[in-house]
C-alpha cells in the first residue's frame, strides 16, 4: 500500500537535545512537506521541499533543520535552539504543482522530558 | 486577521443530522480548496478536494465554494458517530506550493 509513514510515533526529548523525526514515503510524490500542530492553531508550516536537494523554510522554521537526500525521505531535526517543541509533528507530501492536494502521515507527537 | 477563519466547535449533534462546516477567507487569489478529517491522534486525510466555485458531492458528502463570499462549506448528510472528528479546511492560490489550512472546528456526533 502506498503511504506515509512517519516514526517513532512518540518521542521524548531532554534539555539541549537535538531530535530527529523521520518521514518515508512510497507515493512517488516529487514534494514534501513538514507542519506542527499545536491545540487552536491548526497546522504551520515548517519546511517545504519540492525537489531532491532543495528545501525552503516555511512559516516557523526557527530551530529546526532539514534534509532531502533522497525522494522518498524529509526528516526533520528538532534542535535544542527550539525552546517550546512540545507538539504533534505532521509530514505530507504532494505531487509538485498548486493544484496537488497533500496527503499526510499519522504524526510524531514530542514531548520534552 | 487571518488569511482563514473557522470556527473551532465543538459542535455536537444527534446522530442522523445534517452538519454544516465552515470557512471563510480573505485571499480573493485562493482557487483549490480541500477538506480534511482528522480523528484523534492521527493524520489528516483528504476529504474533498474543489477547484473555483460550485458543487462537489461524494456519498453523503458535499462540498460548496463560493467565491464572490470568499466563503467554503462542507455537509454531511445523515451524520453517524464515526463522523466524529475535527474537521480542516485547506486552500491554496495559482503558483504557490502552499497550503493555507484554518484551525479545524471539532465535530461529534452521538448516537
Amino acid at each position: 500500500d502506498g503511504g506515509i509513514t512517519q516514526s517513532p510515533k512518540y518521542l521524548f526529548r531532554k534539555e539541549g537535545q537535538n531530535v530527529t523525526l523521520s518521514c518515508e514515503q512510497n507515493l512517488n510524490h516529487d514534494a514534501m512537506y513538514w507542519y506542527r500542530q499545536d491545540p487552536g492553531q491548526g497546522l504551520r508550516l515548517i519546511y517545504y521541499s519540492q525537489i531532491v536537494n532543495d528545501f525552503q523554510k516555511g512559516d516557523i522554521a526557527e530551530g529546526y533543520s532539514v534534509s532531502r537526500e533522497k525522494k522518498e525521505s524529509f526528516p526533520l531535526t528538532v534542535t535544542s535552539a527550539q525552546k517550546n517543541p512540545t507538539a504533534f509533528y505532521l509530514c505530507a507530501s504532494s505531487y509538485r504543482g498548486s493544484s496537488q492536494p497533500q496527503h499526510f502521515g499519522d504524526g510524531t507527537r514530542l514531548s520534552i522530558l | 486577521q487571518k488569511e482563514v477563519e473557522q470556527d473551532p466547535g465543538p459542535l455536537s449533534v444527534p446522530e442522523g443530522a445534517i452538519v454544516s462546516l465552515n470557512c471563510t477567507y480573505s485571499n480573493s487569489a485562493f482557487q483549490y480548496f480541500m477538506w480534511y478529517r482528522q480523528y484523534s491522534r492521527k493524520g489528516p486525510e483528504l476529504l474533498m478536494y474543489t477547484y473555483s466555485s460550485g458543487n462537489k458531492e461524494d456519498g453523503r458528502f458535499t462540498a460548496q465554494v463560493d467565491k464572490s463570499s470568499k466563503y467554503i462549506s462542507l455537509f454531511i448528510r445523515d451524520s453517524q458517530p464515526s463522523d466524529s472528528a475535527t474537521y480542516l479546511c485547506a486552500m491554496s492560490a495559482q503558483n504557490t506550493d502552499k497550503l493555507i489550512f484554518g484551525t479545524g472546528t471539532r465535530l461529534q456526533v452521538f448516537p
